[in-house]
C-alpha cells in the first residue's frame, strides 16, 4: 500500500517563503499524479489552492504555487501571512480512479 | 457561484445505513465529475469515491468498497451517497466536492456533514 508522505509540522516567519512537499512511500512523484494541495482552517471545510501541479484555483493569490522539487510535489508560499497558519493537505492520483491524500502539514506562522 | 450543500448527516448504529445527498447550484452540474471526501474526529482527509459526470464510471476507496454507493441525478443537480454497513471508523464529516472538468481533481468543496456511526 503506497503511502503519501508530508511534513507533519513546518513553521515559517511572517513575510518569509516556505515550501511543503508531498511525497511517496515508494517511488517518485511526477505531473502524471496530477498533485493537488488544499489548505483547511479548523472546523471549516478545505480550500483548493493547487490542482495539477501547478494551476491555481480560482481566487487564490499568487503567493501559492506548486511544483515538482526533486522526486515530490512541492507548494510554496512566498511573504507568509498569519492568515496562512492552517492544515495543508496534498492529494496524488495514483490511477485507475483512485486518489490518495497525505497526512498533513501543520503550518505555524510565527 | 458555485454552491454545494450536504445533509442527510446524522447518528446511525453500527451496521445501519444513511444516505447523503449532496445539492449543487451556480455551475452545470451534468458536465462535471463529483466526489465524496471524510474526515474523522481530528484526522486528515481520506479520499471516498468519485463519480463521472455522467455517472458512467464509479471509483471507490478500498476502505468502502462495496459498502458504499455514490450516484447522481443530473435532472436535479443533486450528488448522492448511499452507505450500508457502517462501522464506528465511519464516523467523519463527509464532504462533497466538485471536480475540474477533463481532470476529475476537486476544485469546490462542500461544507459537510456529520456522520456518526455509534451505539
Amino acid at each position: 500500500q503506497t503511502v503519501v508522505t508530508q511534513e507533519p509540522s513546518f513553521s515559517v516567519s511572517p513575510g518569509g517563503t516556505v515550501t511543503l512537499t508531498c511525497g511517496l512511500s515508494s517511488g517518485s512523484v511526477s505531473t502524471s499524479y496530477y498533485p493537488s494541495w488544499y489548505q483547511q482552517t479548523p472546523g471549516q471545510a478545505p480550500r483548493t489552492l493547487i490542482y495539477s501541479t501547478n494551476t491555481r484555483s480560482s481566487g487564490v493569490p499568487d503567493r501559492f504555487s506548486g511544483s515538482i522539487l526533486g522526486n515530490k510535489a512541492a507548494l510554496t508560499i512566498t511573504g507568509a501571512q498569519a492568515d496562512d497558519e492552517s492544515d495543508y493537505y496534498c492529494v496524488l492520483y495514483m490511477g485507475s480512479g483512485s486518489w490518495v491524500f497525505g497526512g498533513g502539514t501543520k503550518l505555524t506562522v510565527l | 457561484q458555485v454552491q454545494l450543500v450536504e445533509s442527510g448527516g446524522g447518528v446511525v448504529q453500527p451496521g445501519g445505513s444513511l444516505r447523503l445527498s449532496c445539492a449543487a447550484s451556480g455551475f452545470t452540474f451534468s458536465s462535471y465529475g463529483m466526489h465524496w471526501v471524510r474526515q474523522a474526529p481530528g484526522k486528515g482527509l481520506e479520499w471516498v469515491a468519485f463519480i463521472r459526470y455522467d455517472g458512467s464510471n464509479k471509483y471507490y476507496a478500498d476502505s468502502v468498497k462495496g459498502r458504499f454507493t455514490i450516484s447522481r441525478d443530473n435532472s436535479k443537480n443533486t450528488l448522492y451517497l448511499q452507505m450500508n454497513s457502517l462501522r464506528a471508523e465511519d464516523t467523519a464529516v463527509y464532504y462533497c466536492a466538485k471536480a475540474v472538468r477533463f481532470l476529475d481533481q476537486i476544485d469546490y468543496w462542500g461544507q459537510g456533514t456529520l456522520v456518526t456511526v455509534s451505539s
